[in-house]
C-alpha cells in the first residue's frame, strides 16, 4: 500500500494496557498529523508535527502521547485509556511548503474495553 | 476560537438532483477551504479545494464558491449519482504556518436511486 499507511487496523485494548499506533508516510512530506474521529466530534485535531517538532497539542490528555522521530513516521502511544477513547484514529500528511493538501491514511479502530 | 460549521447534518436527493453544503468559518485570516468524502469504511479523500484568491472553482460535477465577505464556503454537486452518497466534510486553515486544518462536522449525503 503507497501513501499513508496505518497499523493496527483494528485494536482492542483494556484500560490498563499500553499500546502504539503506527502511522507511516511515503509521500516526502514534511508534515503529520493524528485526528480523532468520533460520532461525537467527527474530525478533531490531536497532534501536529512539522519538520519533526511537535508544533501543537490541542488539549489532548496525557495518556496520549505522539512520537515522531522522522519525518516519515508517527507514533501514537496509548496508556491507561478510557472507554470513550474509543474512535477512529486518523493519520494525515501534508508537504507543507508546497501544497495545504492532506492525504489521510486508513485509520486504526480502536474499541477499549 | 477556530470554528467551522457546516450544514445540513444530513441530506437526501433523488438521482439527478443537485445538493448544495454550506459551511462558515469564524477566522478571516483563513485562505484555503477543502472538501473532502469520506467513504462508508473509507478513509476521508480531497475532492476539492478552494484559495482565499479565487470565488468559485468547478471540477466535472462538483464545485465550490467562497464568499469572503460573509466568510462562508458552499459544495454543489449536480447530477448526482448513487456513488456520491458519501459523509462530506468542509475545512478550513486557520493558521498557515501550522497547516492544520479545523474540520466542520460533517454532511451525510444519501442519493436516492
Amino acid at each position: 500500500e503507497t501513501g499513508v499507511t496505518q497499523t493496527p487496523r483494528h485494536l482492542v485494548m483494556g484500560m490498563t494496557n499500553k499500546k502504539s499506533l503506527k502511522c507511516e508516510q511515503h509521500l516526502g512530506h514534511n508534515a503529520m498529523y493524528w485526528y480523532k474521529q468520533s460520532a461525537k466530534k467527527p474530525l478533531e485535531l490531536m497532534f501536529v508535527y512539522s519538520l519533526e517538532e511537535r508544533v501543537e497539542n490541542n488539549s489532548v490528555p496525557s495518556r496520549f502521547s505522539p512520537e515522531c522521530p522522522n519525518s516519515s513516521h508517527l507514533f501514537l502511544h496509548l496508556h491507561t485509556l478510557q472507554p470513550e477513547d474509543s474512535a477512529l484514529y486518523l493519520c494525515a500528511s501534508s508537504p507543507v511548503t508546497q501544497s495545504y493538501e492532506q492525504y489521510f491514511g486508513p485509520g486504526t479502530r480502536l474499541t477499549v474495553t | 476560537g477556530e470554528n467551522v460549521e457546516q450544514h445540513p447534518s444530513t441530506l437526501s436527493v433523488q438521482e439527478g438532483d443537485s445538493a448544495v453544503i454550506k459551511c462558515t468559518y469564524s477566522d478571516s485570516a483563513s485562505n484555503y477551504f477543502p472538501w473532502y468524502k469520506q467513504e462508508l469504511g473509507k478513509r476521508p479523500q480531497l475532492i476539492i479545494d478552494i484559495r482565499s484568491n479565487v470565488g468559485e472553482k468547478k471540477d466535472q460535477r462538483i464545485a465550490v464558491t467562497l464568499n469572503k465577505t460573509a466568510k462562508h464556503f458552499s459544495l454543489h454537486i449536480t447530477e448526482t449519482q448513487p456513488e456520491d452518497s458519501a459523509v462530506y466534510f468542509c475545512a478550513a486553515t486557520f493558521d498557515t504556518g501550522r497547516r492544520a486544518l479545523t474540520f466542520g462536522s460533517g454532511t451525510r449525503l444519501q442519493v436516492q436511486p
